[in-house]
């Protein structure tokens, strides 16, 4: 099945940097949703974005809509070590009852206290 | 908040048995459902999704007589991994949606399967 492509691939970084990931698609989203997995886990809803070019906080995270809606951004201040974890993108594209999500291909986070 | 289960949390089998997973949303109604299955160091990938009262529909490559899912009621999904073959280790995660729209979902905490 199709998937998003994120980078970088894995981060391995010292507590109190600042960390940004992207995700990119040959096709258009309409929502784009930022995830976070910790090992033996589901998913949990991070972000979510509804616009092209909207830019949304939640705590230290920051994730911006990309204005040609084929891309995102997750953006993470003064990392801290329950940041780690796998950071999932993942797009929404039809409209309706039918949703369903395309999920990217993981951010690895390290973080060393 | 919005909880999903799942049960069991693991399972381990012999090669031809069958396992079921249950995934239910405890404090919401969900109408559609998925089921998503993830190798290790991989990402998400959707296997079906499963409509309350109807046929769950497949996607490309799944292959729903192995695969065979139940939604019964509107807070539980079932996935049947019939005659499982050691390829079918993994891990299985389900999500719930509350509402009409599909960033409303949420994600059971996974099924591990290991067949012997």
């Amino acid at each position: 099945g199709q998937q998003l492509n994120q980078s970088p691939q894995s981060m391995f970084i010292q507590e109190g940097e600042d960390v940004s990931m992207n995700c990119t698609s040959s096709s258009i989203f309409n929502t784009w949703l930022w995830y976070k997995q910790e090992p033996g886990e589901g998913p949990v809803l991070l972000i979510a974005l509804y616009k092209a070019g909207e830019l949304t906080s939640n705590g230290r995270l920051t994730a911006q809509f990309g204005i040609t809606r084929k891309d995102s951004f997750l953006n993470i201040s003064a990392s801290i070590p329950s940041d780690v974890g796998i950071y999932f993108c993942a797009g929404l594209r039809d409209g309706g009852a039918t949703n369903k999500l395309i999920f990217g291909t993981g951010t690895l986070l390290a973080v060393q206290p | 908040g919005a909880v999903v289960s799942q049960h069991p949390s693991r399972v381990i089998c012999k090669s031809g048995t069958s396992v079921k997973i249950e995934c239910r949303s405890l404090d919401f109604q969900a109408t559609t459902m998925f089921w998503y299955r993830q190798f290790p160091k991989q990402s998400l990938m959707l296997m079906a999704t499963s409509n309350e009262g109807s046929k769950a529909t497949y996607e490309q490559g799944v292959e729903k007589d192995k695969f065979l899912i139940n939604h019964a009621s509107l807070t539980l999904s079932t996935l049947t991994v019939t005659s499982a073959h050691p390829e079918d280790s993994s891990f299985y995660i389900c999500s719930a949606r509350r509402g009409r729209t599909g960033e409303t979902q949420y994600f059971g905490p996974g099924t591990r399967l290991l067949v012997l």
